[in-house]
């Protein structure tokens, strides 16, 4: 299994709908989790950190079940301008010794239809 | 403001030469990190520096080198090993330290060899 897992889509959503999608990580020493947002031919954007008891900003709303080692972004009364690919990143706690402790997912690409 | 600039944003190299990727920032962040992004691909990294004077190899390491002799930069060097260096080259930092701080982007570097 791969540490951090995505649907790379692309995930067809009419303008107006609800939208979620998952991301599955592999490594129960996972602490924290975090939801980008790329655009084509630009940088990761954090849209999102994402905490134990779930967080809403706006119409974006993450959750984290640790017990099934998901996290989940759904997106209410979608919009054409969150046509993206969305990144999830998973970090285990820095345990010194120069360890590396980022993965990212490799993206699950949304687009919103008119 | 503060944030993470790169340089330049393209860049267009013949094979065989070197060249060097900037990147600096200025949000006073211990941890800078190089990913490159392939297309269609996710980001795979290349080098980190917790500290300065310290560097460690990422995933893909092979035909890349490293400096990290102030805080603000941590340039990256292309070098003519590389077997497939075109790609899209992005830097980023965190605070060291803080497993919850997200990751800062540049807004990266595409850079072609010929």
């Amino acid at each position: 299994r791969k540490e951090v897992e995505q649907d790379p889509g692309p995930f067809n959503v009419p303008e107006g709908a609800t939208v979620a999608f998952n991301c599955t990580y592999s490594n129960s020493a996972s602490q924290s989790f975090f939801w980008y947002r790329q655009d084509c031919r630009k940088e990761p954007k954090l849209l999102m950190s994402v905490y134990s008891s779930g967080n809403e900003d706006g119409r974006f709303t993450a959750q984290l079940n640790r017990a099934s080692q998901y996290i989940s972004l759904l997106i209410r009364d979608s919009k054409l301008s969150d046509s993206a690919t969305y990144l999830c990143v998973v970090k285990r706690r820095y345990s010194g010794g120069g360890a590396d402790g980022l993965t990212f997912g490799k993206g699950t690409h949304l687009i919103i239809q008119p | 403001d503060g944030g993470i600039t790169q340089s330049p944003k393209y860049l267009f190299r013949k094979e065989g030469q070197n060249v060097t990727l900037s990147c600096e920032q200025n949000l006073n962040h211990d941890a800078m990190y190089w990913y490159r992004q392939d297309p269609g691909q996710g980001l795979r990294l290349i080098y980190y520096s917790q500290i300065v004077n310290d560097f460690q190899k990422g995933d893909i390491a092979e035909g890349y080198s490293v400096s990290r002799e102030k805080k603000e930069s941590f340039p990256l060097t292309v070098t003519s090993a590389q077997k497939n260096p075109t790609a899209f080259y992005l830097c980023a930092s965190h605070r060291g330290g803080e497993y919850n701080s997200p990751l800062h982007f540049g807004n990266g570097t595409r850079l072609t060899v010929t």
